[in-house]
């Protein structure tokens, strides 16, 4: 079945300790992205990944870090997690960056 | 900033009913999506084009690229189509921008 997956889907943590949120496509899709979604705010994006080894920043990159080794695999790391970033995350993944995106289940991050 | 305006924010309807929800932006643009985000918070994309209409079972999208406006239409509404609609787009800049939703309850 093709899909997005995303791990942890829920996760609580504290102030200051590294987390690393996954994602992974089965599609041989070359375009990934992370989003945020807030309340009031909508979805906003990360960082996202043309194709492997090259990715840029989105909209809100800041105390985010991304990797692209592998084309199926997308990481988002927070090393140093703060309140702020507490949020519901979507990974997704398209042929290319105009085409249709396909989003994973979202991973809800509570930072305490 | 603010390349993306959706109207309206919330839309009520009774089963049956001829929904529109409009998106408008501010920049240049090579496509635009319209995404269903479901009260389980999953997303999934339903439209993507760049000129003209599209139809998808009760769902069309149209979109005018001068007038940088696009609309999705839902035909004989049901309560199932109750969810958040977004507009996004890919700006020349290879980044995503999305519209804050539309969240339309479709009462039986």
């Amino acid at each position: 079945e093709a899909q997005v997956t995303q791990n942890p889907r829920y996760l609580i943590t504290v102030t200051g300790k590294k987390l690393t949120v996954t994602c992974s496509q089965n599609m041989n899709h070359e375009y990934m992205s992370w989003y945020r979604q807030d309340p009031g705010l909508g979805l906003r994006q990360i960082y996202y990944s043309m194709n492997v080894e090259v990715t840029d920043k989105g909209d809100v990159p800041e105390g985010y870090k991304v990797s692209r080794k592998e084309k199926r695999n997308f990481p988002l790391i927070l090393e140093s997690p703060s309140p702020n970033q507490t949020s519901l995350y979507f990974c997704a993944s398209s042929i290319r960056r105009e085409e249709t995106q396909y989003f994973g289940p979202g991973t809800r991050l509570l930072v305490l | 900033k603010n390349e993306v305006e959706q109207s309206p924010q919330n839309l009520t309807a009774q089963e049956g009913e001829f929904i529109t929800i409009n998106c408008s932006y501010s920049v240049g643009i090579s496509a635009l999506h319209w995404l269903q985000q479901h009260p389980g918070g999953g997303i999934v994309s339903l439209f993507m084009l760049s000129s003209g209409k599209k139809k998808h079972g009760r769902l069309i999208a149209t979109i005018n690229i001068q007038e940088k406006h696009s609309s999705l239409h839902i035909t004989a509404s049901h309560p199932r189509d109750s969810a958040v609609y977004i507009c996004a787009f890919a700006h020349t800049g290879n980044q995503f921008y999305f519209g804050t939703g539309t969240s339309l309850t479709v009462i039986p």
